[in-house]
């Protein structure tokens, strides 16, 4: 199995700035199969990002996904209010697991 | 736009067995190319991929359920379901189904439901 390790475990931001959430994989996720989902409170969780860098249709061009092997990156360019939530990273290259979640909150 | 809802009690008794059934519209889950999921979240914690299947007769499980999960079509009602049994309080979350391209990369999702496992 592999494990999912996301840090930090909360960012404290205002909005206007850069966050950068990390991601980093046990083993190394072939052919970048990680995805990147916002969670906010009582709602199921969205896509951001498939594949690595992959943004989904819909999502606004300030989030980005880079990285490979088994360190991942997903960066919000400027923090917006609505962009308070949690994130997941998941890898599904092997049987899929999710990271324990990065929560960004307004500092 | 693929809608999707689940349905099915919201007690359970341990070691009795869950069932829940995802309700698609907007879409026939016999003609799309997509991964049909299950995830649940228990109350304050993360995300954990429960199984999947692709229309075509393959199914996917995680290895930690996959003694206790039964995932399943019925075409003629443009639904799936999930069984869980042998449940314990650990299995209490909430429960999500969800489709998309991938296995758990999933485009749309339903609301989820709360499942409490107790006596």
């Amino acid at each position: 199995e592999i494990v999912l390790t996301q840090s930090p475990g909360t960012l404290s931001l205002s909005p206007g700035e850069r966050a950068t959430l990390s991601c980093r994989a046990s083993q190394s996720v072939t052919n970048n199969f990680l995805a990147w989902y916002q969670q906010k409170p009582g709602q199921a969780p969205r896509l951001l990002i498939y594949g690595a860098s992959i943004r989904v249709i819909g999502i606004p061009d300030r989030f980005s996904g880079s990285g490979s092997g088994t360190d991942f990156t997903l960066t919000i360019s400027r923090l917006e209010p609505e962009d308070f939530a949690v994130y997941y990273c998941l890898q599904y290259a092997d049987s899929p697991t999710f990271g324990l979640g990065a929560k960004l909150e307004v500092k | 736009q693929l809608q999707l809802q689940e349905s099915g009690p919201g007690l359970v008794k341990p070691s009795e067995t869950l069932s829940l059934t995802c309700s698609v519209s907007g879409g026939s889950i016999s003609s799309s190319n997509y991964y049909w999921d299950w995830i649940r979240q228990p109350p304050g914690k993360g995300l954990e991929w429960i199984g999947s299947f692709y229309y075509g007769g393959s199914t996917y499980y995680n290895s930690s359920l996959k003694s206790r999960v039964t995932i399943s079509v019925d075409t003629s009602k443009n639904q799936f379901s999930l069984k869980l049994s042998s449940v314990t309080a650990a299995d209490t979350a909430v429960y999500y189904c969800a489709v998309g391209g991938g296995i758990a990369v999933s485009h749309s999702w339903g609301h989820g439901t709360l499942v409490t496992v107790s006596s």
